[in-house]
């Protein structure tokens, strides 16, 4: 059973930073390439960024493009996600998702879904 | 305002046959990509219904289809149940000369009367 579970959610001052993780279980991590897509309360699905199975490939929203930073550890079946200079509509609720292909952002599909880890960027 | 346009809300009785529509431009549907359709459960993650403009994943019903045409898509659901009461999003992916990347709609809420 494909398991993804998302951590390091939280409250944090705007202008500071968070690192979000999110732990995959239940199918060959370095196989598939991984998104991180965000929901801000009561609002609609965003994509924030995507990752290639090997990295090689790299893709960021225009409004997270310069302060956040996607990365992945294959050999712990991790994703990470690096947010720096937060701002108050960064405020949302971040998914980790797993894509159906290897290479993805072009192609990205998103076949399964983490339950999200809040992030809550307030004074 | 979303790249993708979808309606805020559609409704249909049970049984009925609803549709929601996706609409996009040259530089997403029209350019060939292809369009994904996910449904959000009240209070749960967003779960894929459609891939690849017509695909079911395996465990979702037939009642629910997808299709694609220029630059709008659509996901029809028949034989509405009570259980379909969720939100919908498409999904594609935007190359302009602004820049590029994985695009959403800005979701329909289906409400089965």
């Amino acid at each position: 059973e494909v398991q993804l579970v998302e951590s390091g959610g939280g409250l944090v001052q705007p202008g500071r930073s968070l690192r979000l993780s999110c732990a995959a279980s239940g199918f060959t991590f370095d196989d598939y390439a991984m998104h991180w897509v965000r929901q801000a309360p009561g609002k609609g699905l965003e994509w924030v960024s995507g990752i290639s199975w090997n990295s090689g490939s790299i893709g960021y929203a225009d409004s997270v493009k310069g302060r956040f930073t996607i990365s992945r550890d294959n050999a712990k079946n991790s994703l990470y996600l690096q947010m720096n200079s937060l701002r108050a509509e960064d405020t949302a609720l971040y998914y980790c998702a797993k894509d159906m292909s290897a290479v993805g952002i072009v192609g990205a599909t998103l076949d399964y879904w983490g339950q999200g880890t809040l992030v809550t960027v307030s004074s | 305002q979303s790249v993708l346009t979808q309606p805020p809300s559609v409704s249909g009785a049970p049984g009925q046959r609803v549709t929601i529509s996706c609409t996009g431009s040259s530089s997403n549907i029209g350019a060939g990509y292809d369009v994904h359709w996910y449904q959000q459960l009240p209070g749960t993650a967003p779960k894929l219904l459609i891939y690849g403009n017509s695909n079911r994943p395996s465990g979702v019903p037939d009642r629910f289809s997808g299709s694609k045409s220029g630059t709008s898509a659509s996901l029809a659901i028949t034989g509405l149940q009570a259980e379909d009461e969720a939100d919908y999003y498409c999904q594609s992916y935007d190359s302009s000369l602004s820049g590029s990347g994985v695009v959403f709609g800005g979701g329909t809420k289906l409400t089965v009367l």
